[in-house]
């Protein structure tokens, strides 16, 4: 499959800052999916982008779908200690039946 | 998790016996995605089905794996003949034909195989 890019693999921030992550490919995509998993569970999706361009917020949280189709990235605003978890892209090639995966962003906040 | 339901949650096997994970989907759902997960990696398709048919099993192995997702009952991920290096967490997803693209994950399936 299309390999995506996650950076960075792991992140370790104070509570109340901002942080940002990405995703980049050398091929494009339909759709953009961010997800976030905690220990044990499975992934939640937190955010879906549909066309290119398009910026998508859900509380604290923003990402875009690049106009290039190769990339996206999330936000997260005034970081809080429930914000940590693994956060991963996740994409669907054109014609394409399954998502691709990034290989995660590991988030640490503390207090 | 948006109500996708797997079993058993953790699952502990001897190297050469058989290890069944059970998926059942939201309901409304009739597309079933399975993905494993190995420590510190993102996930990777396996298996796409529809009920009563497999759609796309590029990402399952030949040998030792099998899928189904009947007309009645939950999808089943059958490993036979486990080895060591099939430990993993094995996700389960679902979406509806005919929206867009979105999939709703379960909680998992972690496997041991010792």
């Amino acid at each position: 499959g299309q390999q995506l890019n996650q950076s960075p693999q792991s992140m370790f921030i104070q509570e109340g800052e901002d942080v940002s992550m990405n995703c980049t490919s050398s091929s494009i995509f339909n759709t953009w999916l961010w997800y976030k998993q905690d220990p044990g569970e499975g992934p939640v999706l937190l955010i879906a982008l549909y066309k290119a361009g398009e910026l998508t917020s859900n509380g604290r949280l923003t990402a875009q779908f690049g106009i290039t189709r190769k990339d996206s990235f999330l936000n997260i605003s005034a970081s809080i200690p429930s914000d940590v978890g693994i956060y991963f892209c996740a994409a669907l090639p054109p014609a394409a039946d399954a998502l691709n995966f990034g290989k995660g962003t590991s988030l640490l906040v503390t207090p | 998790n948006a109500g996708v339901m797997q079993n058993p949650r953790h699952l502990v096997r001897r190297r050469g016996q058989e290890a069944r994970l059970r998926c059942s989907p939201m309901k409304g759902h009739s597309h079933v995605y399975w993905y494993r997960q190995l420590p510190e990696e993102g996930l990777k398709f396996m298996v796409y089905l529809q009920k009563e048919n497999i759609i796309d099993e590029s990402g399952m192995p030949k040998e030792r794996f099998s899928a189904e997702f009947p007309k009645e009952g939950p999808s089943i991920l059958r490993i036979q003949q486990v080895v060591r290096g099939d430990s993993a967490a094995y996700f389960c997803a679902s979406w509806r034909s005919g929206y867009q693209e979105t999939q709703y994950f379960g909680p998992g399936t972690r496997l041991l195989v010792l």
